[in-house]
């Protein structure tokens, strides 16, 4: 059965830090993996999705990396900002093609000014 | 605004009570999602569907149904409220693919049961 698991809970730094999130995963045959950003008491945001053919993929200053063989991917963040504290989550199809997906519990992120 | 549309935002129900949360979508997507997120967890799947008429149960199915008349439609119905069913439920729909991309969510009902 496919876990994911999101390290750390939280994390705080100060504004302008690069800073990494992690997630990893148990089952390495996956056909992708997605980031959302979840703001307080609101719905999840799409941020970037990797195929599995792919190793990265970019987004303004966003870049998320993906590791099939060992299970892990993480999200960089250069030079955060305070409007980056919000709950960042990584998710993964199960099988079949149904878009199910397998979250992880998320990392919050809070930035500093 | 395209998207998904969930109602109520709020609901505050007795233990035994029921209710029924809305989910519209307007982008023609054929796969619904219900997740529910209690504190500091991820989202774990209710129920989905693949298309009007087709519905089926995912990670926590009990205590809830659903059903999906028309694509735009899936609401989920909770019978006998309990207190484990204290939550924040997200209605969501993407493309009919492997989960790849144009996942959208609605903004979530936060529900208390008491």
């Amino acid at each position: 059965k496919q876990e994911v698991t999101q390290i750390p809970a939280a994390l705080s730094v100060p504004e302008g830090e690069n800073l990494v999130l992690n997630c990893s995963f148990t089952d390495s045959a996956i056909y992708n993996l997605q980031w959302f950003r979840q703001d307080p008491g609101k719905g999840l945001t799409s941020l970037l999705l990797i195929q599995s053919s792919q190793r990265e993929q970019t987004s303004g200053r966003l870049n998320a990396s993906l590791d099939k063989s060992s299970g892990r991917s993480t999200l960089y963040i250069a030079a955060s900002q305070p409007g980056d504290s919000a709950t960042y989550l990584c998710a993964v199809p199960t099988s079949g093609n149904t878009g199910k997906l397998i979250f992880g519990q998320g990392t919050t992120l809070q930035v500093k000014p | 605004n395209a998207g998904v549309t969930q109602t109520p935002k709020f609901r505050i129900l007795k233990i035994g009570q029921s209710m029924t949360l809305q989910c519209a979508q307007d982008m023609n997507h054929n796969y619904m999602y219900w997740y529910r997120q209690d504190p500091g967890m991820g989202l774990k799947l209710i129920y989905y569907s693949v298309g009007a008429g087709i519905t089926d149960k995912g990670e926590v199915p009990n205590g809830y149904n659903v059903s999906r008349s028309t694509t735009e439609d899936f609401p989920l119905r909770l019978e006998l409220a309990a207190p484990s069913q204290t939550s924040v439920y997200f209605c969501a729909s993407s493309y009919p693919e492997r989960g790849n991309g144009g996942y959208t969510f609605g903004s979530g009902t936060r529900l208390t049961v008491v």
